[in-house]
């Protein structure tokens, strides 16, 4: 069965711009997580999607947003990008609400 | 690429010795626990999980210990292998909320 995928894998974008992130889940998974990891702030939850709806989001602000498809599978979009938007951003996917997550190898995102 | 901080802590064992790594948890109503390896360039790899009615779950030469009392968390891997040199992170989350909360990760490298 394939891994979590996540495209592009590496991005470069200056400020100001507003870039989209893909996440397919793994075959059968209906939940997706994203991360955003810094060498700063360590992982950081941005939001939770289950059957195309937001269950949960963490403390990032309204820039950073995100959707989910009746595939599962799932986008995040950042607008306005700054340069502390630098960093690696993870999906995860999962059976349901109470399974255990299962990360993709992330998109790598420089800001300059 | 550079997946995680710059200054994690960091344990040192030999080749062939057991490994014990610890994590403190935040949550006292977080009632679902997880280790991950994360190694460079990837994303984070899901090891073992243990919930909150239990004190020990083993896997395949881990072992996840949970002390609620005063809510530690320690990962043991027997028989360290140079495979086994990677950054570990403990989560944990309340279950349905699949918010993962994530330390800061400790670094674990394999002596020859």
């Amino acid at each position: 069965k394939a891994g979590v995928t996540q495209t592009p894998r590496y991005l470069i974008k200056t400020r100001g711009q507003q870039v989209t992130l893909s996440c397919s889940p793994i075959s059968g998974h209906r939940s997706v997580s994203w991360y955003q990891q810094t060498p700063g702030q360590g992982l950081q939850f941005l939001f939770e999607y289950f059957s195309e709806t937001q269950r949960n989001k963490g403390n990032f602000p309204g820039r950073f947003s995100g959707r989910q498809f009746s595939n599962s599978r799932s986008e995040m979009n950042v607008s306005t990008l700054e340069l502390g938007d630098s960093a690696l951003y993870l999906c995860a996917s999962s059976w349901g609400l109470l399974n255990e997550q299962f990360f993709g190898p992330g998109t790598r995102l420089t800001v300059l | 690429g550079e997946s995680v901080g710059l200054h994690l802590p960091t344990l040192s064992v030999q080749e062939g010795d057991n490994s014990i790594i610890n994590c403190a948890y935040s949550n006292s109503a977080s009632d679902y626990f997880i280790w991950y390896k994360q190694e460079s360039g990837k994303g984070p790899q899901f090891i073992i999980d243990i919930r909150s009615n239990m004190d020990k779950r083993q896997g395949q030469r881990v072992t996840v210990l949970l002390n609620k009392t005063v809510k530690h968390l320690s990962l043991q891997i027997a028989a360290t292998q140079p495979g086994d040199s990677a950054v570990y992170f403990c989560a944990e989350s309340v279950q349905g909320a699949q918010k993962l909360v994530f330390g800061q990760g400790t670094r674990l490298t394999i002596n020859p």
